[in-house]
């Protein structure tokens, strides 16, 4: 049952362009998002938040967009960095309980 | 931010034996998570833990595995016998309630031979 979909596996981004990571789901009852980045044999490392009641949410150079009629979310990097080379991860959750996480999306940032 | 570790980082155990997988919170934490994540595959729920009780479970947390917080701060992890496919990352999780986000520790590379 994959509540949470990323379903590209896989992103290349020059230094300094956008990175845009993309993130479905299809429980409306969702009302808390999460992406997480995470390193080869690291745990997951939380990276920005946002809850149904927003519709963006911005740290720093890392934006996260929720659409919730079309339950969709992105994360946005800007400008991206050789360092944000990582595997991300969407995650929801309804109501504080378990999270949910996407399949991740390995972003490659190339100098 | 809240600091989590988990010991052991690796642990090779052959099938059939008992493992238990720790997680030490830094700082004193109600909600607690074990996540596991084979390789290749995305991070899968296991279970809940609140105030000394399973909150919520997901089906791969079968009669095998089991959760305690023996002396009020280690959170562990058993599973009384391990299969090949018990092999995975596992990762605990600490709520932040404040933020409503949760904190994961480093992982434990669990390899079932």
């Amino acid at each position: 049952d994959q509540q949470v979909k990323q379903n590209s596996p896989s992103l290349s981004v020059q230094e300094g362009r956008i990175s845009i990571l993309n993130c479905d789901y299809t429980n409306s009852m969702f009302d808390y998002f999460l992406w997480y980045k995470k390193y080869p044999a690291e745990g997951p490392t939380f990276l920005i938040s946002i809850s149904s009641i927003k519709d963006k949410n911005e740290d720093g150079r890392f934006t996260v967009f929720l659409n919730k009629s079309a339950k969709h979310l992105s994360l946005h990097i800007v400008p991206s960095q050789p360092g944000d080379s990582a595997v991300y991860f969407c995650a929801a959750s309804a109501f504080g309980n378990q999270f949910y996480f996407g399949t991740g999306t390995s972003l490659t940032v190339i100098p | 931010e809240p600091e989590v570790t988990q010991t052991p980082s690796h642990q090779v155990t052959q099938m059939g034996q008992e493992v238990i997988l720790r997680c030490v919170p830094i700082s004193n934490h109600l909600y607690f998570y074990w996540y596991r994540q084979i390789l290749g595959q995305k991070v899968e729920f296991l279970v809940s833990f609140y105030n000394n009780e399973i909150s919520e479970k997901s089906e791969i947390f079968d009669d095998q595995f089991s959760v305690e917080r023996p002396d009020g701060s280690n959170f562990t992890l058993k599973i009384r016998s391990t299969k090949l496919e018990d092999s995975a990352m596992y990762f605990c999780a600490i709520l932040f309630v404040t933020l409503n986000t949760q904190y994961f520790g480093p992982g434990t590379r669990l390899t079932v031979l």
